[in-house]
């Protein structure tokens, strides 16, 4: 069990919108930043998000993040096949001393 | 560019000792933390341990706490993970990981990975 909660599974049509949210408490999500991170199949994590809401160089727009209170979210607009992997959120958690990732969520577009 | 290339995994029996390696290249490693992260197999990723740059202060999940020691060598561009007390669940894929800046504790840059394996 996580300490931050991610929804298992999420799915959408290619072309559209996709959230994935990440929800943790006052001592980890709603006191530090949030990243987020893509997992192709078979490959490493990679970055997408850091500091809530912002994107490396060579992350797409269609890639967004935000936070409020308590819970992260991820955005994919324009969704595309090659999208398909598991997203992660991570965060430092001041109670524990230790950082910590969500459980992940696998994105299917159908 | 950044590459991190992760070394030292195989099957070891529960309870004896492995220690990883991850060499840094294409960055200042000396100013850069690191993250070990391990994926067992079909499951999430789950975070480890974590050193600062100079090497003075490092944090551990409780998981590993007591068993795994996080170090690093500037010298030579090389961050360690020293596992003792290994255990069946600590079967997994270790990757190192490059923080991207101080306080974001946001990771740029990752390796491909190490297999452990704890097996009698």
């Amino acid at each position: 069990q996580s300490v931050l909660t991610q929804p298992p599974s999420v799915s959408a049509a290619p072309g559209q919108k996709v959230t994935i949210s990440c929800s943790g408490s006052s001592s980890n999500v709603g006191n530090n930043y949030v990243s987020w991170y893509q997992q192709l199949p078979g490959t490493a994590p990679k970055l997408l998000i850091y500091d809530n809401n912002k994107r490396p160089a060579g992350i797409p727009d269609r890639f967004s993040g935000s936070k409020s209170g308590t819970s992260a979210t991820l955005g994919i607009t324009g969704l595309q096949t090659g999208d398909e992997a598991d997203y992660y959120c991570v965060t430092w958690d001041n109670s524990l001393s230790a950082g910590v990732f969500g459980g992940g969520t696998k994105l299917t577009v159908l | 560019q950044v590459q991190l290339v992760e070394s030292g995994g195989g099957v070891v029996q529960p309870g004896r000792s492995l220690r990883l390696s991850c060499v840094a290249s294409g960055f200042t490693f000396s100013s850069c933390a690191m993250l070990w992260v391990r994926q067992a197999p079909g499951k999430g990723l789950e975070w480890l341990s974590f050193i600062w740059w100079d090497g003075t202060h490092d944090d551990y999940a409780e998981s590993v706490k007591g068993r795994f020691t996080i170090s690093r060598d500037n010298s030579k561009n090389t961050l360690y993970l020293q596992m003792n007390s290994l255990r069946v669940e600590d079967t997994g894929l270790y990757y190192c990981a490059k923080e991207r800046n101080i306080g974001s504790h946001s990771f740029d840059h990752w390796g491909q990975g190490t297999l452990v394996t704890v097996s009698s």
